[in-house]
């Protein structure tokens, strides 16, 4: 069974940095682009980034390039997703996602608040 | 960006009833390898997104073929044959031939 299961999410400080992590099975992780997609509440679905499969290469949303940073470790199975000087506009519910979208985790909600 | 377009935003169904939900693409979405990168993704309330349909007409694992979906280049469909309770929620296109990726506004679909 294919699994995909983010964690690290939490209120946070305007300012601050936090760390998303998603861990994977069922699946060889290392052989898949990989993506985080987020959702501000009552919206759409926005795309952050991706990571080539050896971690080589990323590709990022112009609007999250240089707060957003997408890395991944083949032998935990684990993608991550590094976020700096987090805003009000940040409060989302960020998901990983295979690149081909065949599978979703269950999303970790990052509220950035006061 | 590719702007993806999508309508009607809401649609009122009753069970049985067939449907289709229009994708407009800002540019086409034909890859240099000759494929369409437009996928059909499904959230139900609370849920995680799901994917029904990959590059434009494939349907995803363990997809019921009451959907389907067609199109091309710039305009895309995805329809649902005899809608069930189960197919309730909000549908989103995807593109992923271009950078950034980008998704359409979604369609909610509820019961009438």
């Amino acid at each position: 069974e294919v699994k995909l299961v983010e964690s690290g999410g939490g209120l946070v400080l305007p300012g601050a940095s936090l760390k998303l992590s998603c861990i994977v099975s069922g699946f060889t992780f290392s052989d898949y682009w990989m993506r985080w997609v987020r959702q501000a509440p009552g919206k759409g679905l926005e795309f952050i980034g991706e990571i080539k499969p050896d971690g080589s290469k990323t590709n990022y949303a112009p609007s999250m390039k240089g707060r957003f940073t997408i890395s991944r470790d083949n032998a935990k199975n684990t993608l991550y997703l590094q976020m700096s000087s987090v805003r009000s506009e940040d409060t989302a519910t960020y998901y990983c996602a295979i690149a081909t979208f065949a599978y979703w985790g269950q999303g970790t909600l990052v509220t950035v608040s006061s | 960006d590719v702007v993806m377009t999508q309508t009607p935003p809401s649609l009122s169904v009753a069970i049985g009833q067939s449907v289709s939900i229009s994708c407009k693409s800002s540019q086409s979405l034909v890859y240099s390898d000759g494929k369409t990168y437009l996928h059909w993704l499904l959230q139900s309330p609370g849920r995680s997104p799901k994917r029904l349909i990959y590059q434009v007409s494939n349907l995803g694992s363990g997809v019921p073929d009451r959907f389907s979906g067609t199109g091309s280049q710039k305009d895309f469909t995805l329809k649902i044959s005899r809608v069930e309770a189960e197919d309730l929620g909000v549908y989103y296109c995807a593109q992923t031939t271009h950078f950034p990726r980008t998704f359409g506004g979604g369609t909610k679909l509820e019961l009438k």
